[in-house]
């Protein structure tokens, strides 16, 4: 299996900061990669789906970039309602996998 | 709309067997592959295998082949996860979502999840 990981694990920021998650896969993954958000309680949403690109409705404060083995996730501005976990995940294998997650707290 | 709707929680005792459903709505069930996500409390996400139910194509993680069985009703649009012999492991979150045409795709819509409880 192609293993991602995620880093930090969890991160502290403030309302207004720029915060960025790295993942890391580990082979060559083109750019099948997409991030996803989950609240307590609540179903994933994908918010980047292609490594860069903006699923339909998610805040253009969001944003992905990355090819091969290492990708990022940008937030540009933290908002109160982004304080939740994020999820990169593969999609070039059909063996697909997760990265163990970044939970986002409020500082 | 395309919504997926799963069956309601379960609390089931080690050794019993158990389907759960994740049905389809607003899109072409049969166009799209489902696939089987589970979270343990307090844990990250792992995906358990996928289905196309046009042709009822199924592929299955390492880790979870053997243990579950992943199967699909075209004529009800309707995804089944299931369990011949509960363990207390299994114990989890576990959410159906849609993964598009291609099996490179992401998910993009999800079910709400159906909590499983086992326990003695």
């Amino acid at each position: 299996d192609i293993q991602m990981t995620q880093s930090p694990s969890s991160l502290s920021a403030s309302v207004g900061d720029r915060v960025t998650i790295t993942c890391r896969a580990s082979q060559s993954i083109s750019s099948y990669l997409n991030w996803y958000q989950q609240k307590p309680g609540k179903a994933p949403k994908l918010l980047i789906y292609a490594a860069s690109s903006l699923q339909s409705g998610v805040p253009s404060r969001f944003s992905g970039s990355g090819s091969g083995t290492d990708f990022t996730l940008t937030i540009s501005s933290l908002q109160p309602e982004d304080f939740a976990t994020y999820y990169c995940q593969q999609s070039y294998s059909t063996s697909i996998t997760f990265g163990q997650g970044t939970r986002l707290e409020i500082k | 709309e395309v919504q997926l709707v799963q069956s309601g929680a379960e609390v089931k005792k080690p050794g019993e067997s158990l389907k759960i459903s994740c049905k389809g709505s607003g899109y072409s069930f049969t166009s799209y592959w489902i696939g089987w996500v589970r979270q343990m409390p307090g844990k990250g996400l792992e995906w358990m295998g996928i289905i196309y139910p046009g042709d009822s194509d199924t592929r299955y993680s390492p880790s979870f082949q053997g243990q579950v069985t992943i199967s699909a009703d075209k004529s009800i649009s309707t995804a089944y996860l299931q369990w011949s012999s509960l363990k207390a492991s299994d114990t989890a979150m576990y959410y159906c979502a849609r993964q598009g045409v291609q099996m490179t795709a992401p998910f993009d819509y999800w079910g709400q999840g159906t909590l499983v409880t086992v326990s003695s």
